[in-house]
């Protein structure tokens, strides 16, 4: 139970264009997703809590009109890269919080997708 | 500013033997700490939860050991095994937050045989 899967797993995009990764809870309701980026040998780095239904809260630091978050469901959240440029390349992980029997203080993380941006 | 350390070297250890890792904390009050673990190019797997009203938490050959007053919590693989090589993320939430964790930057442990 409780796994979170990401689409695509990576993805290459030019200079300019915007990317949408998906994040999707298969086998729980997720009223709580959460959106990371984690550059190499560094840590997860929190951009933006997502409820459903409502508008995502940004981290400080994060622009909220270029990474477009969108929570349409309680089983799928999207992040949308707009206007990707090369410093946007990254590792971009979704994770969940819900009930599928564990605590509700736990996160269930997607597998990740790698951005490239040429 | 709220400070999560782990340390950041490489830990490599024999194959059988204990583990330990280590997430100190500063200028953080958290109400619970998680440990998770990281394959490369995966996202984080969630391996155990303490809370701050605990002192010690096991799970099969896992345990934590969480101190509010030292602002420590020490990880332990026992008997280890080169399968358990990966990079160990401790991450702390805290009352009211809303589930929003705060990460450390990781161990990577190597198990060798």
């Amino acid at each position: 139970g409780a796994v979170v899967s990401q689409h695509p797993s990576w993805v290459i995009c030019k200079s300019g264009t915007s990317v949408k990764i998906e994040c999707r809870s298969l086998d729980f309701q997720a009223t709580t997703m959460f959106w990371y980026r984690q550059f190499p040998k560094q840590s997860l780095m929190l951009m933006a809590t997502s409820n459903e239904g409502s508008k995502a809260t940004y981290e400080q630091g994060v622009e909220k009109d270029k990474f477009l978050i969108n929570h349409a469901s309680l089983t799928l959240s999207t992040l949308t890269v707009t206007s990707a440029h090369p410093e946007d390349s990254s590792f971009y992980i979704c994770s969940a919080g819900g009930t599928s029997g564990g605590s509700t203080d736990t996160q269930y993380f997607g597998p990740g997708t790698r951005l490239t941006v040429l | 500013s709220q400070k999560i350390e782990q340390n950041s070297e490489a830990l490599n250890i024999q194959e059988g033997k204990t583990a330990t890792l280590t997430c100190n904390y500063t200028n953080y009050s958290p109400a619970y700490l998680q440990w998770y673990r990281q394959d490369p190019g995966r996202g984080p797997v969630f391996l155990l939860l303490i809370r701050e009203n605990e002192k010690e938490k096991r799970k099969e050959r896992l345990k934590v050991t969480f101190d509010t007053t030292l602002k420590q919590s020490l990880f332990h693989i026992t008997a280890s095994q080169p399968a358990d090589s990966a990079t160990y993320l401790c991450a702390l939430g805290s009352a009211g937050g809303g589930n929003k964790l705060t990460f450390g930057t990781g161990t990577q442990l190597k198990v060798e045989l």
